[in-house]
């Protein structure tokens, strides 16, 4: 199986709030990371990325975080919108820029008006 | 809207068929990949082609084959079809340049194929 998965496979939050979605790796060599927005009948949408020798990157209400020490990572939303609601998908590459990218499986986000 | 461009947005047919499904790369991207999202497996890379040539393969089956025109666009084609063959096939592009480079992909909005 993969080894990039996702803690919460859904999650639901009132419009407005902060969302936290995470993802957790097991490959140490991978050294770029990157998130994904999916909505319905539509491709993934690139979100924002990272590497491995960064622990934090912003930006526009969105942030990632990686924690290399657990192999963990987050996508956090500021002031989450009903236009938020969709899957998100982390993806680690492993073997240095030769790797390819590596998904998981999704984490579906619901925003309550 | 990527800029990256997929045809048709669906397709239906039946087993033991083959498809093709073509893929048109954001203006000056040089790598294309194919990718595979089905229900129970999620995204799946299948191929990457960069300036015509393949440079990585990974859960391509055999009956699957693709190839990237010196206008950089790109055409998966899948055999002998079977049911399990269906899904959402995504072509993503690459605006960093280098063949090995995997970063920043951004995908067209998908061929849903179904096979009957």
């Amino acid at each position: 199986g993969e080894s990039v998965g996702l803690h919460l496979p859904t999650l639901s939050v009132q419009e407005g709030d902060n969302s936290i979605i995470n993802c957790a790796y097991s490959n140490s060599a991978s050294d770029y990371f990157i998130w994904y927005k999916q909505e319905s009948g539509k491709g993934p949408q690139f979100i924002i990325d990272i590497r491995s020798n960064m622990d934090k990157r912003q930006g526009q209400r969105v942030t990632v975080l990686l924690n290399k020490t657990v192999k963990h990572l987050s996508l956090q939303i500021a002031a989450t919108q009903p236009g938020d609601s969709a899957v998100y998908f982390c993806a680690e590459r492993r073997g240095g820029s030769q790797g390819n990218l590596i998904f998981g499986k999704g984490t579906k986000l619901s925003v309550k008006p | 809207d990527s800029g990256v461009t997929q045809t048709p947005k669906h397709l239906i047919t039946a087993t033991g068929q083959r498809v093709t499904l073509r893929c048109s790369p954001r203006s000056g991207d040089l790598s294309v990949y194919w990718y595979q999202q089905s229900l129970d497996q999620g995204l799946q890379f299948l191929i990457q082609y960069y300036n015509g040539e393949e440079r990585a393969k990974g859960n391509i089956l055999e009956r699957f084959s693709a190839q990237q025109f010196p206008d950089l666009h790109s055409e998966l084609n899948l055999s002998s079809l079977e049911l399990g063959d269906s899904a959402l096939y995504f072509c993503a592009s690459s605006p960093r340049q280098g063949p090995t480079t995997n970063e920043k992909l951004f995908f067209g909005s998908g061929t849903q194929l179904s096979v009957l």
